[in-house]
């Protein structure tokens, strides 16, 4: 099976901040890589899919890249809201990474 | 608006069996199938499996073979997740969530709200 994983497991930033997280997949993928953000006690939410296109309603701040074996989740003016988890997926199997933590 | 609301909290003895369910409201059914994810207590997300809703196919995370059961209900536009043989460590939140569009590598969007089911003795 795909392993997918995460870097960091956490973070800590500034309202204002550029932060990426990293994911990286045991064997080369498709771009069918989705990211998630999930914040506690909520189900997770759909940001990212296909490596790099934004989901309707996401904010233009979210942005995804990459291709083959690495991934990147890019949030470029960190806002008091996007403190939470977010999870990459990869697909069939649609294995999640194990998450990265941002707090702010 | 598209929604999924997923049944009620669920406490099971080791051994047992739990069926939960997920109602989708507001769109044709049969041309989105449906994913059940799992989160243990301060973990992270845990495919077990996709079903199509208009073929009933199933696609089952290997961990999870011989165990799961996953199924539908057109009529009524519900999903259901079986688990049998329940252990402690199944304990978790366990999520339903639909294609973005028709496949499941588009991604899940909507989510249901998450249904509790806890294994204790």
């Amino acid at each position: 099976d795909i392993q997918m994983t995460q870097s960091p497991s956490s973070l800590t930033a500034t309202v204002g901040d550029r932060v990426t997280i990293t994911c990286r997949a045991s064997q080369r993928m498709s771009s069918d890589v989705n990211w998630y953000q999930q914040k506690p006690g909520e189900a997770p939410m759909l940001l990212i899919y296909g490596a790099s296109s934004l989901h309707s309603g996401v904010p233009s701040r979210f942005s995804g890249s990459g291709s083959g074996t690495e991934f990147t989740l890019t949030i470029s003016t960190l806002q008091p809201e996007d403190s939470a988890t977010y999870y990459c997926q990869s697909s069939n199997p649609y294995t999640f990474g194990q998450g990265t933590k941002l707090e702010i | 608006q598209v929604q999924l609301v997923q049944s009620g909290g669920e406490v099971k003895k080791p051994g047992a069996s739990v069926k939960v369910s997920c109602k989708a409201f507001d769109y044709t059914f049969t041309s989105f199938g449906i994913t059940w994810v799992r989160q243990a207590p301060g973990q992270g997300l845990e495919w077990m499996g996709w079903i199509s809703t208009y073929s009933g196919d199933t696609n089952y995370a290997q961990k999870f073979q011989g165990r799961v059961a996953m199924s539908t209900d057109t009529s009524t536009s519900t999903a259901y997740l079986e688990l049998r043989s329940l252990r402690f460590d199944d304990t978790a939140v366990y999520f339903c969530a639909r294609d973005r569009l028709g496949y499941p590598s588009s991604g899940f969007d909507p989510w249901g709200q998450g249904t509790l089911v806890t294994v204790s003795s």
